[in-house]
């Protein structure tokens, strides 16, 4: 079974320019989400998709982030414009509805480096 | 905002040896999860225990839960130096609706051949 694709692997941006990631979810999954790893701390939850709704965008800084799952497959995440806070990993990983934990299957991260 | 505190930070042990890492949480919680991350990779699920269960094996995996004083600890005997890895606790619990998976800040494993 393949896994959770995600591309590029890595960028390196100047703060204000603007940088997409792509995400591929295990075939079947409904639910797929996006997470923030900053080095040295553990995964911060950015948005969850069921299908092609957002469930939860709490923690999503709105102002320069965004994510779209339109056909309720791949999704995207966007930020625009960048800030030298934002270097950092980011994961997606995705679960089929109503799982726990246990299913949910990660990426292996865009890393992000912002100058 | 993470809610799992592993300690220590950091371990570094001799291959064969037993390596314990504890996990302490604030709030309460449907399940306590152990992760792994190699360097570079992503996240690989470990095992998972319910707050109803004090106390699960898998291979050379030990987890204990105490719910009373929010604390979880991962054993792992008989370490590999492929056991080198970083070690995230994440409690899973309902909140607003949406199942939350809430991570801490993760403990660096060296197990040294």
């Amino acid at each position: 079974e393949a896994g959770v694709a995600q591309s590029p692997r890595y960028k390196i941006i100047e703060k204000r320019q603007s940088v997409a990631f792509w995400c591929n979810p295990i075939s079947g999954h409904a639910t797929l989400y996006w997470y923030q790893q900053i080095l040295g701390q553990g995964p911060k939850l950015l948005i969850q998709f069921q299908n092609n709704g957002v469930v939860d965008d709490s923690q999503l800084p709105k102002d320069r982030f965004s994510a779209e799952r339109l056909k309720g497959v791949d999704s995207t995440l966007k930020i625009q414009p960048a800030k030298l806070e934002d270097s950092a990993v980011y994961l997606c990983a995705s679960s089929l509805i109503g799982t726990s934990g246990r299913d949910r299957f990660f990426g292996p991260g865009t890393r992000l480096t912002v100058l | 905002s993470q809610q799992g505190e592993e300690d220590p930070q950091a371990l570094s042990i001799q291959e064969g040896e037993n390596a314990t890492m504890n996990c302490s949480y604030k709030t309460s919680i449907n399940n306590l999860q152990w992760y792994r991350q190699n360097s570079g990779r992503g996240l690989v699920h470990l095992i998972l225990i319910r707050s109803n269960e004090r106390e699960k094996h898998s291979g050379r995996l030990r987890v204990t839960l105490d719910t009373s004083k929010k604390s979880s600890s991962l054993l792992i005997t008989a370490s590999r130096a492929a056991d080198t890895a970083s070690y995230f606790c994440a409690t899973d619990g309902k909140a607003g609706g949406s199942e939350k998976l809430v991570f801490g800040k993760g403990m660096k494993l060296t197990v040294n051949p």
